[in-house]
Parts: structure tokens; sequence; C-alpha cells
């Protein structure tokens, strides 16, 4: 099975402009959570998704948002952007291994605010 | 409420010798504890997990943790280092079984270093 697929890898964009990440899940899976990671706050959850619906919100302004689709890829968007959203993005999507549920992580995407 | 501190955010050992990582946790229901390795510029790999099985975790790559409730610990450890071992590595809570709908608590991460 292909993993978990994030694009693009990296990303560079200016103060103010908005910016669109993309995740790819596991063939089968139907829920993808995104996390934030920098050095100052570690990784952040910011949100997840199931079935086209967001389940549940981490603790992060109405600028982070995302969506999925019903092939289970999800979105996330990030408007107005502040030097502060520099970090990487990391989206997992989760299965059943045997009888327990997994998260498994993509390679992530690296933003860069200037 | 859950959360996760691991207790060095450095470790450096020489390769060969014992790893020991460690991680303590605070959780109102029953978790679902993980360890995860971040190798530089790569995404984050599950080593292992603990959802109320046996105690002593076997995971990837000879790394094994045990969840111990009555220290709230489950420290990482593995027999003998290997240079590859050199990664960023974090402790997970969730107090849902397979880390469900509340998303993931991360520790700030233990940077284990191997000396030649």
């Amino acid at each position: 099975k292909a993993g978990v697929t994030q694009t693009p890898r990296y990303l560079i964009k200016t103060r103010g402009q908005q910016v669109t990440l993309s995740c790819s899940p596991i063939s089968g899976h139907r829920s993808v959570s995104w996390y934030q990671q920098t050095p100052g706050q570690g990784l952040q959850f910011l949100f997840e998704y199931f079935s086209e619906t967001q389940r549940n919100k981490g603790n992060f302004p109405g600028r982070f948002s995302g969506r999925q689709f019903s092939n289970s890829r999800s979105e996330m968007n990030v408007s107005t952007l502040e030097l502060g959203d520099s970090a990487l993005y990391l989206c997992a999507s989760r299965g059943t291994v045997g009888l327990q549920e997994t998260q498994y992580f993509g390679p992530g995407t690296r933003l860069l605010v200037l | 409420a859950q959360s996760v501190t691991q207790l060095d955010s450095h470790v450096s050992v020489s390769e060969g010798t014992p790893v020991l990582l460690r991680c303590n946790y605070s959780s109102s229901y029953s978790p679902s504890l993980f360890w995860y390795v971040q190798h530089p510029n790569k995404g984050l790999q599950l080593l292992l997990k603990y959802t109320s099985a046996a105690t002593l975790v076997k995971g990837i790559n000879g790394f094994e943790a045990e969840f111990k409730k009555s220290e709230t610990s489950f420290h990482l450890t593995k027999p003998s280092a290997h240079m590859s071992d050199a990664a960023e590595y974090f402790c997970v809570v969730s107090d849902l079984t397979g880390g469900g709908a509340d998303g993931l608590t991360f520790g700030k991460g233990t940077h284990l270093i191997i000396q030649p």
C-alpha cells in the first residue's frame, strides 16, 4: 500500500498570502488529521476530518481551515499568512491494523513565510 | 485532559550501549500511548503503541516500552544503540483507543544522539 502523501513538500509564501496544502491518505482510510510542528510549540493538533466532516478541531485561529473530499483526500488552507505560521505541517491518516486503529503520518509540507 | 512529559530534551549514548528515553503521562481515562520517531526532514514513523493489552510492548528496530500505571510512565528502551537510531523521538498519549477524535497529544520530543 502506498503511504500518506503530501504536496507540495516545500513552500515559500509572503505575509498576507494564503496557502493550500494537500494530503492523500492511505487507500481505504477515511480519517485525516492535520498537525503543525514548530521548534517552539512542538507538534500541535489542528483538526481531523472523517467522511468529509470535521470531527474535531484544535486550538488554532479561524485562518486555519480544512476540508475533505469524497475520495478522502484532504486540503488545509491558511489565509492571511503570518510569520509565525512557518512550520512543518503533517498530515496523518488513520486506519485499522489488526484490531487496533493507528495513525500513519506523511512526510510533511514545510512552509516558510517571509 | 491529557498531557505527556518527556523528561529529557537530549540524550547522548555511545553506539552499542543501551538507550533509555523517559516519558510520563497524565490522562483522565485509560490511555493509549505511542512512541513515534522522526528522522531529519522526514515524517513521523510509529515505533510502538500500548492499548491496554500487554504492559511490555515490543516495537520495530529493537525498541520496546513498558507501561507502568503506578508510575504513569511509558519509557522507551533499546538494548544496543545503532547509529541509524539518531533521530527525534516523541511520546504520545490519547484518551481514546487508537488515537481518536481528540487527536494525539505529543511530548516535546527527545533528541537522541549516538556517539561512534
